[in-house]
């Protein structure tokens, strides 16, 4: 089954402790991205990646990392989060070229 | 920086009405996606208009592009309670970038 795996779906952590959000796609898909959905704001870009050790900052990176070492796989990484991190968070990832975009299920991350 | 502005933001509607969303820009795009999104999970694609002035039927689901492919409109016939959602547009201006609308959250009442 296509699908994009994000793990955890959960998150609840203290200021500072750096977390990683992993994110898989099995569908040979070259770009994936990172959002994040806050009220009132609707799903912004953190960071895109065309490719496998190609990634680019969207519209709010500051704060985040991530990497692609491998095709399947995009963490998100926050190295000291801030409870201005608190949010609804969501992997996906589409076809090069292709505007179809298949999201994870969201992980939901509490800083506090 | 929001590019898209979607409204109504808040719908509530009783089963069987008719209703219209809007997506608007300023910004020109060389594509755009409708998507729909379910408590606890991720948006879900319902379709993708490329042309100026394209229209596009899903069912009871009308989607229309903007003569200028800077806007779109959703247009939903006789609602039914499966439709509730968040409904989101997307636009894509260079094939690298997406940006989302604010959203609208529609209730439709059995």
């Amino acid at each position: 089954e296509a699908q994009v795996t994000q793990n955890p779906r959960y998150l609840i952590t203290v200021t500072g402790k750096k977390l990683t959000v992993t994110c898989s796609q099995n569908m040979n898909h070259e770009y994936m991205s990172w959002y994040r959905q806050d009220p009132g704001l609707g799903l912004r870009q953190i960071y895109y990646s065309m490719n496998v050790e190609v990634t680019d900052k969207g519209d709010v990176p500051e704060g985040y990392k991530v990497s692609r070492k491998e095709k399947r796989n995009f963490p998100l990484i926050l190295e000291s989060p801030s409870p201005n991190q608190t949010s609804l968070y969501f992997c996906a990832s589409s076809q090069r070229g292709k505007t179809e975009a298949f999201f994870g299920q969201g992980t939901r991350l509490t800083v506090v | 920086t929001q590019l898209l502005e979607q409204s109504p933001q808040f719908l509530s509607i009783q089963e069987g009405e008719n209703l219209t969303v809007y997506c608007n820009s300023s910004s020109v795009f060389s594509s755009l996606q409708w998507y729909r999104q379910e408590p606890g999970e991720g948006p879900v694609l319902l379709v993708t208009v490329v042309t100026g002035g394209e229209v596009k039927k899903l069912k009871r689901l009308t989607f229309q592009f903007g003569d200028a492919r800077k806007d779109s409109s959703l247009h939903i016939t006789a609602a039914q309670p499966g439709d509730t959602g968040l409904y989101l547009c997307a636009g894509d201006n260079t094939g690298n970038q997406f940006y989302f609308g604010t959203g609208t959250s529609l209730t439709v009442i059995p």
